[in-house]
Order: C-alpha cells, then sequence, then structure tokens
C-alpha cells in the first residue's frame, strides 16, 4: 500500500521559477525521504528529513516536514530544464525500516 | 563504486516462460529492496531482506514469484510462471542500515530491468 500521496500529480513551470510538492502520510515516521525519478531510469536519493527535524536544505532543495499533519513539502529554487523528472516522497516508518513510496509527481521544466 | 547493477535492463518472453532477475547491490550495504513500478500501481515494495534473510516479503503478489538472495552480492527475482500482468519495470535497491552509527534508510536503486510478457 502507499503511506504517501504527493500534490500535484503533475507540475509544469518556466524555467527560473520555484516549484513545490506536497506529500501527505498516514502512519508515523521515522524519517521522510525525497527522490527524483528520470525517464526510463532508476529513482535517485535526494535529500532525508527525520522525524525530530522541521526543515533541510540541500542546494537548491529545500524540505519541510510537520508531524502534526503528517506531512512534507519538496521546494526547488530556481528551476531548469534538467529538473524535469518525476518526484516521489518515501516513508521509513516503524521499526521495519524499509521504504514507503508515494505515487509521484512529475515535474516539467519548460526552457 | 559501480551502484547497484541489475540485469537484464529489458527482457520479453513469452506468457508461461520462467523469467530471472537479477541484481548485485552495493558492497558493503546490508539491506536489500525489490520494487515493482507500473503505471497503475505506482512503486510497490516487494520483498527486502536484511543481512541475506528475507524479512517481509508481504508484498510478493503471489506464489509465481519467488526471491533468493544466497550471499551479500546477489539476488534474485523469479518470476515462474509469467503472466502478461507481471509486465512492469522492476527495480532493485540496497542500503546501509546504519552510516557512522546513525540509523540511515537512504536506498540506493539500479536502473531496473523492464519486463514485457506476451
Amino acid at each position: 500500500s502507499q503511506q504517501g500521496e504527493e500534490d500535484p500529480q503533475a507540475l509544469s513551470i518556466q524555467e527560473g521559477e520555484n516549484a513545490t510538492m506536497n506529500c501527505s502520510y498516514k502512519t508515523s515516521i521515522n524519517n521522510l525521504q525525497w527522490y527524483r525519478q528520470n525517464s526510463g531510469r532508476g529513482l535517485v536519493h535526494l535529500i532525508l528529513i527525520r522525524s525530530n527535524e522541521r526543515e533541510k536544505h540541500s542546494g537548491r532543495l529545500r524540505v519541510t516536514l510537520d508531524t502534526s499533519k503528517k506531512s512534507s513539502s519538496l521546494l526547488i529554487t530556481a528551476s531548469r530544464a534538467a529538473d524535469t523528472a518525476s518526484y516521489f516522497c518515501a516513508t521509513d516508518a516503524g521499526s521495519a525500516r524499509q521504504l514507503t513510496f508515494g505515487s509521484g509527481t512529475q515535474l516539467t521544466v519548460l526552457p | 563504486d559501480a551502484g547497484v547493477i541489475q540485469s537484464p535492463r529489458h527482457e520479453v518472453t513469452e506468457m508461461g516462460q520462467e523469467v530471472t532477475l537479477r541484481c548485485k547491490p552495493i558492497s558493503g550495504h546490508n539491506s536489500l529492496f525489490w520494487y515493482r513500478q507500473t503505471m497503475m500501481r505506482g512503486l510497490e515494495l516487494l520483498i527486502y531482506f536484511n543481512n541475506n534473510v528475507p524479512i517481509d516479503d508481504s508484498g510478493m503478489p503471489e506464489d509465481r514469484f519467488s526471491a533468493k538472495m544466497p550471499n551479500a552480492s546477489f539476488s534474485t527475482l523469479k518470476i515462474q510462471p509469467s503472466e502478461p500482468r507481471d509486465s512492469a519495470v522492476y527495480f532493485c535497491a540496497s542500503s546501509s542500515q546504519r552510516t557512522g552509527g546513525i540509523l540511515n534508510t537512504e536506498a540506493f536503486f539500479g536502473q531496473g530491468t523492464r519486463l514485457t510478457v506476451v
């Protein structure tokens, strides 16, 4: 079953604009991770935020986590055409230490 | 490091045939995951190994699916007999559960095997 649900399902923006994707989940988590998938390729880990953290930055990426609302957001600033990909959130919940992925957001950055 | 290596990259087979997908995890990683990705169901966890032992296989869809990890550097996912609805991209991922003493579940994915059953 899918723990995380991303919103929106698809997002199209112009190069240079910021892109925001949201993820909601259902159960308590140990951490939440964001991954990127280019068409026809495997997933690549972007950033991990632990349950006791509220915000984390990595380059042009900013992730927030609100455990009271069971939600997270991924912000990509100053987007580039090369950012075009699908973005997935994944939750690590419970003692099993396995990742459950959401349905993904397809981001298209127009040059 | 070469990353997680999966083979074959593409597989086309006829319904009823046996299919074997292979995975070599990153050296030193002690957890290995098999996922299946389809448009309809997204990314589904099929089975998860820790230290070569299957921990959770509740995602394996049917008895036609089986997975093994005979050693720390090799795993297989077998489908016998295959059916058209098994067509999907199958991903293997590995992770090191601890990094510098901190529990960490960042997963490294292979490029996937695109399976088509006709």
